[in-house]
């Protein structure tokens, strides 16, 4: 089954206690990203990677950090949290080649992270 | 630049009655338009979506959309609302990037729909 894996779904920590929310897809995607959503502001994306090695800031990068050593993995990191990375992350992952008229996005369960 | 405005945070209608969710959007290329569901505590699924084909859209459980270039509109339509259809809906446009072959893709804020019974 064409999936995309997010764990863990639920975590609470304290401020400054490193942390990494791993993602995982199974349909050989080269695109996958990273967002956050929060009340009336929709998803932002925090990160995106277009290939293995290739990853670029989104529109809220602040605060994390991700990598793509693999095709299949995306890890989202977070070396300080904050209060204010209290969100729900998703990890979503596309074929997202104009060539291929192909970019919609799958979408993890999502990762509900508290940062007290 | 690329936007996307969904012009009701929050539309509530009852069971059987019709469903509009309004979105517009701006990009300065030929965009392909998205919507996406997300049902309590799920992930998002797509609806349906638009890329320079047929205006009208059909997508899954009876809802379907129209492009109207004109009005930078890509509105959610359902004619009989289901107690299944209360969710959160998005849309969300995706463009050109220049000097790449990825296409850039934004969201909207969100449109939460209520069903009374």
């Amino acid at each position: 089954e064409a999936q995309v894996t997010q764990n863990p779904r639920y975590l609470i920590t304290v401020t400054g206690k490193k942390l990494t929310v791993t993602c995982s897809q199974n349909m050989n995607h080269e695109y996958m990203s990273w967002y956050r959503q929060d009340p009336g502001l929709g998803l932002r994306q925090i990160y995106y990677s277009m290939n293995v090695e290739v990853t670029d800031k989104g529109d809220v990068p602040e605060g994390y950090k991700v990598s793509r050593k693999e095709k299949r993995n995306f890890p989202l990191i977070l070396e300080s949290p904050s209060p204010n990375q209290t969100s729900l992350y998703f990890c979503a992952s596309s074929l997202n080649d104009r060539g291929l008229g192909e970019n919609i996005q799958y979408f993890g369960a999502g990762t509900r992270l508290s940062v007290l | 630049a690329q936007s996307v405005t969904q012009l009701d945070s929050h539309v509530s209608v009852s069971e059987g009655t019709p469903v509009l969710l309004r979105c517009n959007y701006s990009s300065s290329y030929s965009p392909s338009l998205f919507w996406y569901v997300q049902h309590p505590n799920k992930g998002l699924q797509l609806l349906l979506k638009y890329t320079s084909a047929a205006t009208l859209v059909k997508g899954i459980n009876g809802f379907e959309a129209e492009f109207k270039k004109s009005e930078t509109s890509f509105h959610l339509t359902k004619p009989s609302a289901h107690m299944s259809d209360a969710a959160e809906y998005f849309c969300v446009v995706s463009g050109f990037v220049w000097k790449t072959s990825y296409d850039k893709v934004i969201f909207g804020p969100g449109t939460s729909l209520s069903v009374i019974p």
